[in-house]
């Protein structure tokens, strides 16, 4: 199994379907984050949970949901998008140690989505 | 504010030649460097990382950065570029917090 892996690898979707994105870590790490990568824009980073609890949220339309359940699982629920909505979503996690920053960040591939 | 800037968008050298992207960040604290590899349809791959110690940080595939503090800068450098390095490059800076901040990115072009 890889490190971060990240389903659906890519996803149509109309503008009042509702999906979810899921990642799972098998790194035994404890931090998990949602970055969206758009063409020609920096990578946003969306959501950082850290021990399962949200810690960064960063002004993201409520149109996008994260659930946590556990330190290895994190899912991005999707509803009523907008095609500017479309990009790759890149899941990412660290460990995390306080007082030294998150480290290295392991990404998994990307689910590619588009809304039409 | 945290930012981290890649002046160049689009680099395009000969295969065998020497490379150099340039990053610089501005961070307020002491800051913790990375720079990263995407390949088309991939995630982020770590090349290397600078958290403190030598300033001259050696990575995977031949690749090193140098930490420059007076500059800001952390360039990422390889003194002979195979036609597998052509993917788009990304510097981030983060700190002892649980994020990264990453830049707008390099896109590598690598002609035979």
């Amino acid at each position: 199994e890889t490190g971060v892996t990240q389903t659906p690898r890519h996803l149509v979707m109309g503008m009042t379907n509702k999906k979810s994105l899921k990642c799972e870590q098998h790194l035994g790490h404890n931090a998990m984050y949602w970055y969206k990568q758009s063409a020609k824009k920096p990578l946003e980073l969306m959501f950082v949970y850290n021990f399962k609890e949200q810690t960064e949220n960063n002004s993201v339309p409520s149109r996008f949901s994260p659930e946590c359940p556990n330190s290895s699982h994190l899912f991005l629920h999707l509803h009523t998008l907008q095609p500017e909505d479309s990009a790759l979503y890149l899941c990412a996690s660290s460990q995390v140690v306080i007082g030294s920053g998150t480290g290295e960040l392991f990404f998994g591939e990307g689910s590619r989505l588009t809304v039409l | 504010a945290q930012s981290v800037t890649q002046p160049d968008i689009h680099i395009t050298v000969s295969e065998g030649a020497s490379l150099e992207l340039r990053c610089n960040y501005s961070y307020g604290a002491t800051p913790y460097l990375f720079w990263y590899v995407q390949s088309p349809g991939q995630g982020l791959q770590l090349l290397l990382k600078y958290f403190s110690g030598d300033t001259l940080v050696q990575g995977i595939k031949g690749f090193e950065a140098e930490f420059k503090r007076s500059q800001s800068s952390f360039n990422l450098r390889k003194p002979s570029v195979h036609w597998s390095d052509a993917a788009e490059y990304f510097c981030a800076v983060g700190g002892n917090t649980d994020k990264l901040i990453f830049g707008t990115g390099t896109r590598l072009q690598v002609f035979p």
